[in-house]
């Protein structure tokens, strides 16, 4: 089955820094998912990358998914206290199925102000 | 409003007493899912459910139970709780499969 590694599993940043968490897959991906969890909340969509090399923005937070389709990164400009939570990456594993939907552990993001 | 709902949102309980969390979606979503997350663990599908009637076992369906009477509603049972079965559950639902799934707030379990 499909694992996803994500990198940093915490991180902690100074408000206004930019950060970067990795998501790194074992297999080619289908559909990378990008999604924010405050603590003991649900899980809230960011963004959705299905192309090799596609690259969305929204606000302060960009993600790509590389060329080999193996690995998708999320970045964020200037960090403030509400992005702070659990991003996590979802990915997709054979084309078009949800079946193989599999989840990274998370990486928690603090942001001091 | 569009959303998932999830009742309880906590739930103590003890070995053995059957418990039901129900999942409820307004979006005439074909495609639900349950899942169960744990700390290190991150997100794992529990059951997940295609359409009416129709559900599959997702990476982690022992000691659970699913049904789909209606679109709207996917319950999750457990017949017999056990302490390992403590988590955090989300049920989930898209408009299809592989297309974006929406969570509901959760529903944070403690067997004793």
């Amino acid at each position: 089955s499909q694992e996803l590694e994500q990198s940093p599993q915490s991180l902690i940043v100074q408000e206004g820094k930019n950060l970067t968490i990795n998501c790194t897959s074992s297999k080619t991906l289908y559909g990378l998912y990008w999604y924010k969890q405050k603590y003991g909340e649900g899980l809230i969509f960011l963004m959705m990358l299905q192309k090799g090399g596609e690259e969305k923005s929204h606000e302060k937070i960009t993600a790509k998914l590389d060329e080999k389709k193996q690995q998708s990164s999320l970045h964020i400009t200037a960090s403030q206290p509400s992005h702070a939570g659990i991003y996590l990456c979802g990915a997709v594993s054979s084309s078009g199925s949800a079946r193989q939907l599999t989840f990274g552990s998370g990486t928690q993001l603090t942001v001091l102000p | 409003e569009a959303q998932v709902t999830q009742n309880p949102r906590y739930l103590i309980t003890v070995t053995g007493k059957k418990l039901t969390v129900t999942c409820s979606q307004n979006m005439n979503h074909e495609y639900m899912s349950w899942y169960r997350q744990d700390p290190g663990l991150g997100l794992r599908q529990i059951y997940y459910s295609m359409n009416v009637e129709v559900t599959d076992k997702g990476d982690v369906p022992e000691g659970y139970k699913v049904s789909r009477k209606e679109k709207r509603n996917f319950p999750l049972i457990l017949e017999s709780p056990s302490p390992n079965q403590t988590s955090l559950y989300f049920c989930a639902s898209s408009l299809r499969e592989g297309n974006i799934q929406y969570f509901g707030a959760g529903t944070r379990l403690s067997v004793l």
